[in-house]
């Protein structure tokens, strides 16, 4: 089946950095590419949706200026995280969509702030 | 709007015996449903889907989940649970073909423990 690589898998930053996170369809195009937050013993929260050349859509409460999205081709996204906080601690999961419409996940991305 | 409950926050369950993770969910238009996996620190697996025509669906690992629309449930079941299928469980919901683009939302999950 369609794969969805996210890099790097587990992350740790210190307070104020920059942290970006990528999400790559390895065997077919994404048109459209999603970005999940979630916090532990918690469900998914949707914070945007990327489509390829376009800008990404956020999510109500989602500041755009902190989560920076770039879906830049049809086989990658990247969540960069800016000036990241311990409150962005989080596990980010990518999904992927292409033609057929099948959403396809990334194996998620643990980021830890200190 | 969309939305999807999953009751129980966790589920308990002897080795052998039949599993049951509920959902309900609330569309507006024909409802896409699905169910996911996710094991600790690791990326939702894709379980089973209903789209159309028959209320029962199979799906991996002897998953199966049966569409009621009357009572708008989705529930997802197993016959014989193993240790192994010890995880966090998600349903998820889309209203129509290409709602949104393909947005999906998720209920809050429940945890499956399958003690031996």
């Amino acid at each position: 089946g369609a794969v969805v690589s996210q890099h790097p898998s587990w992350v740790i930053c210190k307070s104020g950095t920059s942290v970006k996170i990528e999400c790559r369809s390895l065997d077919f195009q994404a048109t459209t590419m999603f970005w999940y937050r979630q916090f532990p013993k918690q469900s998914l929260m949707l914070m945007a949706t990327s489509n390829e050349g376009s800008k990404a859509t956020y999510e109500q409460g989602v500041e755009k200026d902190k989560f920076l999205i770039n879906h830049a081709s049809l086989t990658l996204s990247t969540l960069t995280v800016t000036s990241a906080h311990p409150e962005d601690s989080s596990f980010y999961i990518c999904s992927a969509t292409g033609t057929t419409g099948e959403l396809f996940f990334g194996e998620g991305s643990r980021l830890t702030v200190l | 709007a969309q939305s999807v409950a999953q009751p129980e926050d966790q589920v308990n369950v002897a080795e052998g015996n039949p599993l049951t993770v509920k959902c309900t969910y609330s569309v507006s238009g024909n409802p896409y449903l699905f169910w996911y996996v996710q094991y600790p620190n690791r990326g939702l697996q894709f379980l089973l889907k209903y789209i159309t025509g028959d209320n029962l669906v199979k799906g991996s690992y002897g998953f199966e989940a049966e569409f009621n629309k009357s009572q708008t449930s989705f529930h997802l079941k197993k016959p014989s649970a193993l240790v192994s299928d010890s995880a966090l469980y998600f349903c998820a919901v889309r209203d129509g073909p290409k709602a949104a683009g393909n947005k999906l939302t998720f209920g809050g999950g429940t945890r499956v423990l399958v003690k031996p």
